[in-house]
């Protein structure tokens, strides 16, 4: 069984503060994407890296998958209330088409 | 497109009683996910479909589940009979081509069994 463990669980900071968010797994995947779900919605993807090493930027969201493509990170810099919400990882496997989910980080940013 | 959707949006109903979740995937989509999270358990797969073919129902708890997806464009879970412990907000996904695209999540059902 693929299993991705994200620390930390739950995360409470003031708005300006920078965070970083891990997802780790024993198991190799050919992708990792991230997604933010906000309450009473379904998880919407934020970025797909598919290298090892590979990083990616999204405005204030750098995204980092790992050399061997067992784990990846999430840095927010300078947070905002706006980027609260539940933070998932998900592996995939390329030629199988499901995604194994991360136990996900809950983030809150206050003012 | 209206995306993926899912009905009803919340389901109370009590212990011993059937219950249909529904999903309508995203035009064009071939493969389709029936998701259940808890706090507990965060988010689980519990099946999915590719080309309306079922591929991994590895996840599905116990035969008191089962899923269809009598055409592109339609799918059912089912669980009966109903325990409270299946409580949780179910979502079905939609995706075209492998793991390493993007999953469309409907805004899910929240059940609640009493």
């Amino acid at each position: 069984t693929q299993l991705l463990e994200q620390s930390p669980q739950f995360l409470s900071i003031q708005e300006g503060e920078n965070l970083t968010v891990y997802c780790n797994s024993s198991s190799v995947f050919s992708s990792l994407q991230w997604y933010r779900q906000e309450p009473g919605e379904g998880p919407v993807l934020l970025v797909t890296v598919v290298t090892g090493g590979e990083v990616k930027k999204l405005k204030r969201l750098t995204f980092q998958f790992g050399d061997a493509r067992k784990d990846s990170s999430l840095h927010i810099t300078a947070a905002q209330p706006g980027d609260t919400g539940l933070y998932l990882c998900a592996g995939g496997t390329g030629t199988a088409s499901k995604l194994t989910f991360g136990t996900g980080t809950r983030l809150q940013v206050t003012l | 497109d209206a995306g993926v959707i899912q009905s009803p949006r919340h389901e109370v109903t009590e212990m011993g009683q059937e219950v249909t979740l529904r999903c309508k995937p995203i035009s064009g989509h071939n493969s389709l996910f029936w998701y259940r999270q808890t706090m507990m358990r965060g988010l689980e797969l519990l099946i999915y479909f590719n080309n309306n073919v079922p591929i991994d129902d590895s996840g599905m708890p116990e035969d008191r589940f089962s899923a269809k997806m009598p055409n592109a464009s339609f799918s059912t879970l089912k669980i009966q009979p109903s325990e409270p412990r299946d409580s949780a907000v179910y979502f079905c996904a939609s995706s075209f081509g492998g793991s390493d695209t993007e999953a469309f999540f409907g805004q899910g059902t929240r059940l609640t069994v009493v």
